[in-house]
């Protein structure tokens, strides 16, 4: 099973500032199997990022995704009052197929 | 546009039994896979199981093989989730989520389901 690992629990940002979040994963994932997803209270999560790196249909170009094997990275160049929500990352494995890491909460400063 | 629509949830007793279903709109629902995934309260993502969009295939997390079983009706654009020998710790909201690719692409809104005596 992979375990993913999201770090930090809590990042704490004002509105115009960089985002940084990290994923990593217990064992060397494909890229194309890794997605990151935002959700905000009370909604269903919605894909952002797939592939690693490809935004989603619709998803601001402040919104980029990196990485390969085992770390990744999801950053948002600018924050917007928007963005601030919990976000996840997702892989698609053997058993379970799917995982998703604990969640990084961006709260406003 | 697309939405996917849950229903079924509310509250079980222990050791009972609940059907979840989803309702597929605006776009071709027999062409996708289907999730389902969970959330416990204050809690992050859980996934449950996959169907294929034909429905011959199904994947199951281990924390619910044998008790959980999905379905799909394409001839409706339903989903469904049946659910048996619930726990307290099966109390979520459950979402239906559209597969595209590897990744589930589109989330509907989730319904909750309460288990407790």
């Amino acid at each position: 099973e992979i375990v993913l690992t999201q770090s930090p629990g809590t990042l704490s940002l004002s509105p115009g500032e960089r985002a940084t979040l990290s994923c990593r994963a217990s064992q060397s994932v494909i890229s194309s199997y890794l997605a990151w997803y935002q959700q905000k209270p009370g909604q269903a999560p919605r894909l952002l990022i797939y592939g690693a790196s490809s935004r989603a249909t619709g998803i601001p170009d402040r919104f980029s995704g990196s990485g390969s094997g085992t770390d990744f990275t999801l950053t948002i160049s600018r924050l917007e009052p928007a963005d601030f929500a919990v976000y996840y990352c997702q892989v698609y494995g053997n058993s379970p197929l799917i995982t998703f890491g604990g969640g990084t909460k961006v709260e406003m400063k | 546009q697309v939405q996917l629509v849950e229903s079924g949830g509310g509250l079980a007793q222990p050791g009972r039994s609940l059907r979840l279903t989803c309702s597929g709109s605006g776009f071709n629902f027999s062409n996708h896979a289907f999730h389902w995934v969970r959330q416990a309260p204050g809690k992050g993502l859980e996934w449950m199981t996959v169907i294929s969009s034909d429905g011959s295939n199904r994947n199951y997390a281990d924390t619910v093989k044998g008790r959980f079983t999905v379905a799909r009706d394409n001839s409706k654009n339903t989903l469904h989730l049946h659910m048996n020998s619930l726990r307290t710790e099966d109390t979520a909201v459950y979402y239906c989520a559209r597969g595209w690719g590897l990744v589930p692409d589109f989330w509907g809104q989730g319904t909750l389901v309460t288990v407790s005596s």
